[in-house]
């Protein structure tokens, strides 16, 4: 079936490190991809998406490339800061419609 | 627009009582879905609706649970009878139609929900 993995959190940082978070997918056809993230107190709010291979979805300084042919989607940035501080989930759609589907998520902390 | 409003924010009630949980999705959006969050098990969608009519309910756990959309506008989501296990964080999340691909999901702040 479709699946989404994550690595598991939580991750801790300093502020001005570089951040990877790895997220692999196993779906028939050709899924869309997302990360979200949630922060205290929230609910998920899309960060970026890409809809087919070798596209790039950036946001915010978050970066994160569809591979097909590793079946990943790794979420990165440069440089972190304090109020990156959430809960990231990556999740991907496929083409029966309407459903995402979720990795358990990371927690990033980010210290000062 | 105010974008998905969840009522309660917060909600605790005794084992065994009934629970309704409110969503207002956003207007215009043709689909809203009903997530349950949990430390064990993650982010997991219950059921989804389009146009008001329940697409798929395969993620609702059991006869306990029910959720009903009677119009664009407002959907509920109801434990009877409630149990322990049920305590988690519910989010409602709506999108727009005409072509699922690439659109997004928006997600209302939640509902905490502590059955004692």
């Amino acid at each position: 079936g479709n699946s989404v993995t994550q690595m598991e959190g939580p991750v801790t940082l300093s502020e001005e490190a570089f951040l990877t978070i790895n997220c692999t997918y196993t779906a028939t056809g050709y899924p869309s991809l997302f990360w979200y993230v949630q922060y205290p107190g929230e609910g998920l709010q899309l960060l970026l998406k890409a809809t087919k291979a070798d596209d790039k979805g950036s946001n915010k300084g978050f970066e994160a490339t569809y591979r097909k042919e590793t079946t990943s989607f790794h979420l990165e940035k440069g440089s972190v800061q304090v109020s990156d501080s959430a809960v990231y989930f990556c999740a991907l759609e496929y083409n029966q419609g309407g459903k995402l589907i979720f990795g358990q998520g990371t927690e990033l902390s980010v210290k000062p | 627009d105010a974008g998905v409003i969840q009522s309660p924010r917060h909600e605790v009630t005794e084992m065994g009582q009934e629970v309704t949980l409110r969503c207002k999705p956003i207007s215009g959006h043709d689909y809203l879905f009903w997530y349950r969050q949990t430390m064990m098990r993650g982010l997991e969608l219950l059921i989804y609706f389009n146009n008001n009519v329940p697409i798929d309910d395969s993620g609702m756990p059991e006869d306990r649970f029910s959720a009903k959309m009677p119009n664009a506008s407002f959907s509920t989501l109801k434990i009877q009878p409630s149990e322990p296990r049920d305590s988690a964080v519910y989010f409602c999340a709506s999108r727009p139609g005409g072509g699922l691909m690439n659109t997004e999901a928006f997600f209302g702040q939640g509902t905490r929900l502590t059955v004692v």
